[in-house]
């Protein structure tokens, strides 16, 4: 079964921190995706990479960038921490059209 | 734009009732669509996935249709199990649009014992 594992389950970090949410995937897949998930307004895709080092901004992209330096891994950067950054963050991988998500991580910004 | 409705927003019924999930789209030109299952706190697990030539899908009590022309999909649970107690929520892949999905916002459902 593809794994897609997320580095942490929760996350308190501090306004204007510098914040990283790691994922991994360990199927060779070659697309990548981060969404956020909040209540009333579902799943929203913020950042997606078809190959490493190549990205494509989703439907909400201030505020956070990327980073793809190998296949397996995609990095999610805040750069500078808000409070309306607080959400569960979801990481997904896909190989043609089946998608593997992560556990997700919640990040609470203090 | 696309837009990925789901009603009922939440849905509770007995155990071992047969139910049906709602899923309606804005756009038909549709690569696929997926069904996905959410429990609470968690990732998402994925059900069912339609190409968009193809009219359903089955794996063992779910059953998944798709109507590509009138912009609709339904979830069919057979004699539901309080396990199956969750968030479902259904997504598309737009023609172009390099595998991104668009998805619902969910139908949160109980089974009672």
């Amino acid at each position: 079964d593809v794994k897609v594992t997320q580095s942490s389950r929760y996350l308190v970090k501090r306004t204007g921190e510098k914040v990283f949410l790691e994922c991994v995937q360990d199927m060779d897949h070659e697309n990548m995706f981060w969404y956020r998930q909040d209540p009333g307004l579902g799943l929203r895709l913020i950042y997606f990479s078809y190959d490493v080092k190549m990205k494509e901004k989703g439907d909400i992209p201030e505020g956070y960038s990327v980073s793809r330096e190998k296949k397996e891994r995609f990095s999610l950067i805040l750069e500078s921490a808000s409070t309306n950054q607080t959400s569960m963050y979801l990481c997904a991988s896909s190989l043609e059209y089946g998608y593997t998500f992560g556990s997700g991580t919640r990040l609470t910004v203090v | 734009k696309q837009e990925v409705t789901q009603i009922p927003a939440a849905l509770s019924v007995p155990e071992g009732e047969n139910l049906v999930l709602n899923c309606s789209f804005t756009d038909s030109a549709i690569y696929n669509l997926q069904w996905f299952r959410q429990d609470p706190g968690k990732g998402l697990t994925s059900l069912l996935l339609i190409q968009s030539s193809q009219r359903e899908q089955t794996s063992g009590r779910l059953n998944a249709s798709l109507d590509k022309s009138s912009g609709r999909s339904t979830l069919y649970i057979a004699a539901s199990q309080p396990g199956d107690s969750a968030t479902y929520l259904c997504a598309v892949s737009p023609v172009k649009g390099a595998q991104k999905l668009v998805f619902g916002q969910g139908t949160r459902l109980t089974i009672n014992p």
